[in-house]
């Protein structure tokens, strides 16, 4: 079983359309949880950050974590098709290592 | 331009040959970690230094691969021998002092072994 865990998709959506993207983990000791865009032949590009359980809001991306059911969520508010990309879940312990999931592809239809 | 900046983008060689990648971080940033991403996956983790100390080696780093940051500053990645099964994105971050453990990604260079 890999640490983190993610649908690679893809998934379609409409543009306008709420987005929910959702990883699992199996490190109890992972306290840090990121969210990395990344378009085409391009590097990872962070977007959410967030250490423990708790919600996190910056302007259309809410992102989630859940400890006790060891859940990652990203939701994208509002889609535009130039949110259409890769997107990677993450986590970390302490020791700075990125644990990736191996990304789900999103395309949002215009 | 202040991110992350890594050279070259891309690189093709033939098996055998030795290739070395260059990453320069962002400013001030004494984290510089080295990733590889293959087609489909997420990236994987190679190796980290704080400032010139090399802190952690994966077990993905073969013999082949050597990377150094002599002055604390950018750093290199050396791939000896080179195979097929090399090719892939290598991916550079950089991350600020102790305090922020959110990583930087660079634009990544490819590597294509034939």
């Amino acid at each position: 079983q890999k640490e983190v865990e993610q649908d690679p998709g893809p998934l379609s959506v409409p543009e306008g359309a709420i987005v929910s993207l959702n990883c699992t983990y199996s490190n109890s000791a992972f306290q840090y949880f990121m969210w990395y865009r990344q378009y085409s032949r391009k590097g990872p590009e962070l977007l959410m950050y967030t250490y423990s359980s708790g919600n996190k809001e910056d302007g259309r991306f809410t992102a989630q974590v859940d400890k006790s059911s060891k859940y990652i969520s990203l939701f994208i508010r509002d889609s535009q098709p130039s949110d259409s990309a890769t997107y990677l879940c993450a986590s970390m312990n302490r020791d700075d290592k990125i644990i990736f999931g191996k990304g789900t592809r999103l395309h949002i239809l215009p | 331009d202040t991110g992350v900046s890594q050279d070259p983008r891309h690189k093709i060689t033939k098996r055998g040959q030795n290739v070395t990648f260059r990453c320069d971080p962002i400013s001030e940033h004494n984290r510089l970690y080295w990733y590889r991403q293959t087609l489909g996956q997420g990236p994987e983790f190679l190796t980290y230094f704080q400032n010139e100390a090399q802190l952690e080696k994966s077990r993905l780093l073969s013999d082949r691969f050597s990377a150094e940051r002599p002055k604390g500053s950018f750093s290199t990645l050396e791939i000896q021998r080179t195979e097929q099964g090399d090719s892939a994105m290598y991916l550079c971050a950089s991350s600020p002092p102790a305090g922020s453990s959110e990583q930087y990604f660079g634009p990544g260079t490819r590597l294509t072994v034939t």
